[in-house]
């Protein structure tokens, strides 16, 4: 088992360029979980899928942003013409079936916007 | 709209002293957890409780969830350098999903 997976750990780019981040989760679990992170806060919640459907999504999330888990284990998540104010630690977490209610979380990755 | 708020923000002691970090809410959660995160890093896991009243300990780490399940405190006993780091805690709403505490930032100096 080796653990929640994102790739790239580290993304600079210029504001109103497109980027991809991916998250493999650990393997089996179901559900998956995307988070941002801004410097000295609590996650914030960003959406969340069980298998390959998008159950929630945050009211926070602008048009600009869309995830997906197409086949039910990796996800990723693209941010559309970036702004400085995206600028933040975008965290995934998985968590294995139903009736356990714990999250794994992976490394981040940690997006600048200049 | 739920929210959790973690007193104290920030928290610097003396190896070998004790503390308490609080988490606080006016909602009632089907389940807290507690994460410790490092710099750069994911949080990582400390503990889940699910029943009000509830107590857990991890070596020298306490936690409680609030008989009424809005609230719950971790206490460090004769806390170490590492322990430092940033607490959080999350409320589990609805089914499956997480509300974050606003983080306690925990320094414990040699």
């Amino acid at each position: 088992d080796t653990g929640v997976s994102q790739d790239p750990r580290h993304k600079i780019t210029k504001r109103g360029q497109n980027v991809t981040f991916r998250c493999d989760p650990i393997s089996e679990h179901n559900r998956l979980y995307w988070y941002r992170q801004t410097l000295g806060q609590g996650p914030e919640f960003l959406t969340y899928f069980q298998n390959e459907a998008q159950l929630e999504k945050s009211r926070l999330l602008s048009d600009r942003f869309s995830a997906e888990r197409p086949k039910g284990s990796f996800s990723t998540l693209e941010i559309q013409r970036t702004e400085q104010g995206d600028s933040a630690m975008y965290l995934c977490a998985s968590s294995p079936r139903q009736g356990i209610n714990e999250q794994f979380f992976g490394p981040g990755t940690r997006l600048t916007v200049l | 709209t739920q929210l959790l708020e973690q007193s104290p923000q920030f928290l610097s002691i003396q190896e070998g002293e004790n503390l308490t970090v609080y988490c606080n809410s006016s909602s009632v959660f089907s389940s807290l957890q507690w994460y410790r995160q490092e710099p750069g890093e994911g949080p990582v896991l400390l503990v889940t409780v699910v029943t009000g009243g509830e107590v857990k300990k991890l070596k020298r780490l306490t936690f409680q969830f609030g008989d009424a399940r809005k609230d719950s405190s971790l206490h460090i006993t004769a806390a170490q350098p590492g322990d430092t780091g940033l607490y959080l805690c999350a409320g589990e709403w609805g089914t499956y999903k997480y509300i974050f505490g606003t983080g306690t930032r925990l320094k414990v100096l040699a």
